[in-house]
């Protein structure tokens, strides 16, 4: 059984500030990676994937893969109250995804 | 384009009642996914389709069945509702598998069984 181990949080960071949201798995052999961004009574939507070691940036936002420690980080950068929402790590199986629980962003302004 | 829709967005069920959750996307992806999603849980795979003719099991798929009716649409049944099944359903699709493909999800819908 595939894990995906994730903080639930809430994580607060002030406006303005640096969130880093960090999510482990457990399947050595994982390949591909990805951010889902859930607000409160919506669906998740896709903020970044990556693949491979190293950083991923997307704006704000960055991507952060660790192969070797089986770590994934996601840095949101100048946070804005419009970021809190559930942050969800997702990592790929043969024909699915396994989801971590999320971990909830609270940005105060 | 729709995206992914889905129906109903509510219902209400009792105990022992079956219902049928509608999905269909507009992306002429293969893959098609059902989920549950619970307080503290996470979303928990109920069944896939990776192409149009095949379905598999997921992680929670005790009390359901499916049905990919076309490449467009795939249902989830409830052929007799539990309070257990009370939750939060999406269903998502995708290109291909998930493994290099990101998953656009429906907007949902929140079934209460009493």
């Amino acid at each position: 059984q595939k894990e995906v181990e994730q903080n639930s949080g809430p994580l607060s960071v002030p406006e303005g500030a640096i969130a880093s949201l960090n999510c482990t798995y457990s399947d050595r052999g994982s390949q591909s990676f990805f951010w889902y961004r859930q607000y409160s009574g919506k669906s998740p939507e896709l903020i970044m994937f990556i693949y491979s070691n190293g950083d991923k940036e997307d704006g704000r936002f960055t991507a952060q893969l660790n192969k070797a420690s089986q770590y994934v980080s996601l840095l949101i950068r100048d946070s804005q109250p419009s970021d809190s929402a559930t942050y969800l790590c997702a990592v790929n199986g043969y024909s699915t995804l396994t989801f971590g629980k999320g971990t909830m962003l609270l940005v105060s302004p | 384009n729709a995206g992914v829709t889905q129906t109903p967005k509510f219902q209400v069920l009792k105990t022992g009642q079956s219902m049928t959750l509608q999905c269909a996307q507009d992306m002429n992806h293969n893959s098609m996914y059902w989920y549950r999603q619970d307080p503290g849980m996470g979303l928990r795979l109920i069944y896939y389709s990776a192409s149009e003719g095949t379905t598999d099991k997921g992680e929670v798929p005790n009390g359901y069945n499916v049905s990919r009716l076309n490449k467009r649409e795939f249902s989830l049944r409830l052929e007799s509702a539990a309070p257990s099944q009370t939750s939060v359903y999406f269903c998502a699709s995708s290109e291909a598998g998930a493994g290099n493909n990101e998953q656009f999800f429906g907007p949902g819908t929140r079934l209460t069984v009493l």
